[in-house]
């Protein structure tokens, strides 16, 4: 199995509601990623896991939290979201710190917050 | 600073022709360069991986090219189908901790 799976693939919320998007793969991968794309713009870096621990946050505001619960799952909690926040959102996986690590890319979740 | 910069920014071109898309990058260190086709709304997949000791890398209709010296690489896409119509991203990994850096991307239209 060589597939990152994402759910939901679209959704839609208002700015006081909360949500998760789940992201899944059972390549053994041990390192795990959260990345926001916005349209025409390349993806930008959200979160980092390496043995599901948290190993990168850039700055990303705490309406966003990720969570690991174990080597083949990653889920991102939103809450409170803004408007500026819709995108398409990311999750990647790759075996960790090796010269050649390759990152599988999910299809992503489309967000709207209205 | 590190970047990586592509263009064209768009380019379109009817169904069987040939077209080169660039990449320049400041990464440094440099560790490789991946080339990636993102087709709407979807997840990046990878087309060629080269690191810094590799000229040319083929993979069916795509070739990819590096040139360490210059930094810079292209992807030549050969006898172009209505699916390849995408977004073709260039994306350098630094060896310190692994980080990405991706270019804006080049959105290729092949019309037939």
């Amino acid at each position: 199995d060589t597939e990152v799976t994402q759910t939901p693939k679209h959704l839609v919320m208002g700015m006081t509601n909360k949500k998760s998007l789940k992201c899944e793969q059972h390549m053994g991968h041990r390192a795990m990623y959260w990345y926001k794309q916005k349209a025409k713009k390349p993806p930008e870096l959200m979160f980092v896991y390496s043995y599901e621990k948290l190993s990168i946050n850039e700055s990303v505001p705490s309406r966003f939290s990720p969570e690991c619960p174990n080597s083949s799952l990653l889920n991102l909690h939103l809450h409170a979201l803004q408007p500026e926040d819709s995108a398409l959102y990311l999750c990647a996986s790759s075996q960790p710190s090796e010269k050649d690590n390759e990152q599988f890319f999910g299809p992503g979740t489309r967000l709207t917050v209205l | 600073k590190n970047q990586v910069e592509q263009s064209p920014q768009s380019l379109i071109i009817l169904e069987g022709k040939n077209c080169t898309l660039q990449c320049n990058y400041t990464v440094s260190p440099f560790s490789n360069l991946r080339w990636y086709k993102q087709d709407t709304g979807r997840g990046p997949v990878s087309l060629t991986i080269m690191t810094f000791s590799e000229n040319t890398k083929s993979n069916g209709r795509y070739t990819a090219t590096l040139d360490a010296d210059t930094k810079q690489s292209s992807l030549h896409i050969t006898a172009s189908q209505l699916s390849d119509s995408a977004s073709y991203i260039c994306v350098a990994r630094g060896s310190t901790l692994g980080r990405l850096y991706f270019g804006r991307g080049t959105q290729l239209t092949v019309w037939p």
